[in-house]
């Protein structure tokens, strides 16, 4: 149960795109594909934002889209905008019921 | 509209126990698995424990042993026992509803603080 691998940081300008990866091993991200983001604005619970490597839930906005190849998944804002600035946290199912979560991404809007 | 509410968290000393409970409500509980995740203060997200609609349930290898998660569809509640804490147990911990391997909705947290 070792934790997903995100860089600590990111950044971009308003209006770019910036993309987040999370990497995993063959045990969690490469063997399923339930892979999920959340953001987490200081103070807050975190805040689904992506399931099953790619969908969004309903209400969040179409700038958050996610994708995996092999044992590594990512998280893409685009057309940033300043409330995007939050911690960004990728999680894996790693199977007989279990989960991790990565370090968290802290994502600043230049 | 779904609701998640902790309660229980507070202080306690190295090797006490603590019970979080989460009430949950606005979805048919029964119908869904539900997870314990926590944050310790300044640090990332941690899955601690998941049970099933069926009870079926599993904890992450830091708590294995020594918490133990339930839950009372009856009552619509989720439990966290926590036995023997650690120093390293202290974090605000999340309830949150599982839907389609993930963490769909999200209480507001509880914090537990063990110290001496």
């Amino acid at each position: 149960q070792s934790a997903l691998t995100q860089p600590p940081s990111a950044s971009g300008s308003p209006g770019q795109s910036v993309t987040i990866s999370c990497t995993g091993t063959s045990s969690d991200v490469g063997n399923y594909n339930y892979v999920s983001w959340y953001q987490q604005h200081p103070g807050k619970a975190p805040k689904f934002m992506i399931h099953e490597v790619s969908k969004r839930p309903s209400g969040v906005p179409d700038r958050f889209s996610g994708s995996k190849s092999g044992n590594t998944a990512s998280l893409t804002v685009s057309g940033l905008q300043a409330e995007d600035e939050a911690d960004y946290y990728c999680s894996s199912y790693a199977g007989s019921h279990s989960w991790v979560f990565g370090g968290g991404t802290k994502l600043t809007v230049l | 509209q779904v609701q998640l509410v902790e309660s229980g968290g507070g202080v306690v000393q190295p090797g006490g126990s603590l019970r979080l409970s989460c009430a949950a409500s606005g979805f048919t509980f029964s119908n869904y698995g539900m997870h314990w995740v926590r944050q310790a203060p300044g640090k990332g997200l941690e899955w601690v424990s998941f049970i099933r609609y069926d009870e079926n349930k599993n904890y992450a290898d830091s708590v294995k042993g020594r918490f133990t998660i339930s839950r009372d569809n009856s009552k619509n509640m989720v439990y966290l026992h926590m036995n023997s804490l650690r120093a390293e147990d202290t974090a605000v911990y999340y309830c949150t509803k599982d839907w389609q391997w993930a963490s769909d909705y999200w209480g507001q947290g509880t914090l537990v603080t063990v110290s001496s």
